[in-house]
C-alpha cells in the first residue's frame, strides 16, 4: 500500500539538534522531500534528496537515506524556535506520478 | 507577488450549501492540486489538473468538483456541503506533473467549516 509513516509530535531543547523520522512503503520512489508548514501558512519545500544517495546536508539540515529500511530522517542541527513548525516526509511514487503522497506531518515544538 | 493565492482564507458554511474555493497562480505552473488537510491525516489530494481543460480524481474526490478553464485558475466546489468536508483546504501548483523533482508551491490555504 501507500503510507508514509511518521510519528506526531516531537519537543526539543533550544540548541539541540532535531532528528524527525519516516517510513515510506514504495521502494521505487525516485525523490524523497521534506516539507516544512508554519503555523497558519501553506507548505514550503525544504529539500528533497534522490534516491541514489544516501545522505544530503544543506546549512544545519542533513537528510539521511536508508532505501533497504525505507527510512527517511531529517536532522536540524541547533535547533532554533523558528524552527517550530510541521515537517512533512513525502514521495513520489513512479507508478503514481500524478501526486505526492504525504507523510501526516511532525509537529516539532522548541522549549526553552 | 507571484505565487498563488486562495480565497476566502475561512468560511463557515451551513450543511447543504454549495461552496466554490478559489485558487489563482501567476506563476503559468502547468499543473495544480486541491488537498484537504486534517489533523493526524496529513494532505490528501481531492482533485488535480495536469494542464488546462485535464481534470483528474485523486484520493478523496467524492463530494467536490473541479474546473480548469485556464492556466492560472483551479476552482473547487463543494455542491452541497457537509460537515466532513470541515478542513483545511490547500491549492498547489508545480511546473508539470509527477516529474521526479518536481516541486510543488503552497497556497496560505481556506479554513472551511460546515455546521
Amino acid at each position: 500500500g501507500e503510507d508514509v509513516e511518521q510519528s506526531l509530535f516531537l519537543s526539543v531543547r533550544e540548541g539541540d539538534s532535531s532528528v524527525i523520522n519516516c517510513t515510506y512503503t514504495d521502494s521505487s520512489s525516485t525523490y524523497l522531500y521534506w516539507y516544512k508548514q508554519e503555523p497558519g501558512a501553506g507548505l514550503q519545500l525544504l529539500t528533497y534528496i534522490f534516491s541514489n544517495m544516501d545522505m544530503k546536508q544543506d546549512q544545519r539540515l542533513t537528510v539521511l537515506l536508508n532505501k533497504k529500511d525505507k527510512h527517511l530522517s531529517l536532522r536540524i542541527a541547533d535547533t532554533q524556535t523558528g524552527d517550530s513548525a510541521i515537517y512533512f516526509c513525502a514521495e513520489i511514487p513512479p507508478t503514481k506520478a500524478s501526486k505526492i503522497i504525504f507523510g501526516s506531518g511532525t509537529r516539532l515544538s522548541i522549549r526553552p | 507577488i507571484a505565487g498563488i493565492t486562495q480565497a476566502p482564507t475561512s468560511q463557515i458554511l451551513a450543511a447543504g450549501r454549495r461552496m466554490t474555493l478559489r485558487c489563482t497562480q501567476d506563476m503559468r505552473h502547468n499543473a495544480m492540486y486541491w488537498y484537504r488537510q486534517d489533523l493526524g491525516l496529513g494532505l490528501r489530494l481531492i482533485h488535480y489538473s495536469n494542464t488546462a481543460g485535464t481534470t483528474g480524481k485523486g484520493e478523496v474526490p467524492d463530494g467536490y468538483s473541479v474546473s480548469r478553464a485556464n492556466t492560472d485558475d483551479f476552482p473547487l466546489t463543494l455542491a452541497s456541503a457537509v460537515p466532513s468536508q470541515t478542513s483545511v483546504y490547500f491549492c498547489a501548483s508545480s511546473d508539470s506533473v509527477g516529474l521526479a523533482g518536481n516541486e510543488q508551491f503552497f497556497g496560505p490555504g481556506t479554513r472551511l467549516t460546515v455546521l
